[in-house]
């Protein structure tokens, strides 16, 4: 079974200030991709990566993944109160029918 | 932009009842998915589907549940006697094909709230 851990569960911050999000993992995945989640709602895809040491840029969002296909990063800069919300970062197996493992997510909160 | 639909956004049953949860996947895609979310806990793989048949599923996805494609553009699942514990989100999503980068990424729906009571 392949397991994606993502840290930290919560995190609350300041306007301005810069943050990472992590998700982790023993297995090695064909792709990952980065969603964002609004409660209610299905999660909105952000990013997809596929290539070892790959990084993507979404304006102020920055996505890696990891050299290994094992873990990836969201750096996001200068973080503004429309940031708030539930990333989740989610592995695909291309052996497995591309199904996606889930990280647990990150709720980020961005205070004014 | 094309989108995943699904109907309804929420219904509520009774314990034992079946219940059929539609999905129209984005057109051009070939491959069809659910996964379900439990209130406050991980979104979880139930099942995916390609070329009619279930390509892969998971240990959530028993006898109980059924999926069908039965025309060229819903995607259905089907809960057969439903339990309290099937009270989650359910997420239909798709992919355009197997292979290359943009193949890769999956698209989700806005989701069906299903509440047994």
């Amino acid at each position: 079974t392949q397991l994606l851990e993502q840290s930290p569960q919560f995190l609350s911050i300041q306007e301005g200030e810069n943050l990472t999000v992590y998700c982790n993992s023993s297995s090695v995945f064909s792709s990952l991709q980065w969603y964002r989640q609004e409660p209610g709602e299905g999660p909105v895809l952000l990013v997809t990566v596929v290539t070892g040491g790959e990084v993507k840029k979404l304006k102020r969002l920055t996505f890696q993944f990891g050299d290994a296909r094992k873990d990836s990063s969201l750096h996001i800069t200068a973080a503004q109160p429309g940031d708030t919300g539930l990333y989740l970062c989610a592995g695909a197996n291309n052996n497995a029918g591309n199904m996606l493992t889930f990280g647990g997510g990150t709720r980020l909160m961005v205070k004014p | 932009e094309p989108e995943v639909t699904q109907t309804p956004s929420h219904q509520v049953t009774q314990m034992g009842q079946e219940v059929i949860l539609r999905c129209v996947p984005i057109s051009n895609h070939l491959y069809f998915y659910w996964y379900r979310q439990i209130l406050g806990q991980k979104v979880e793989f139930l099942v995916s589907f390609y070329n009619n048949e279930i390509s892969e599923k998971s240990e959530i996805f028993d006898d109980q549940f059924s999926v069908e494609r039965p025309d060229g553009s819903n995607f259905t699942l089907k809960i057969r006697s439903t339990k309290l514990e099937d009270s989650a989100m359910y997420f239909c999503a798709s992919r355009a094909f197997r292979t290359g980068k943009s193949g890769n990424t999956i698209y989700f729906g806005e989701g069906s709230w299903l509440t047994v009571v």
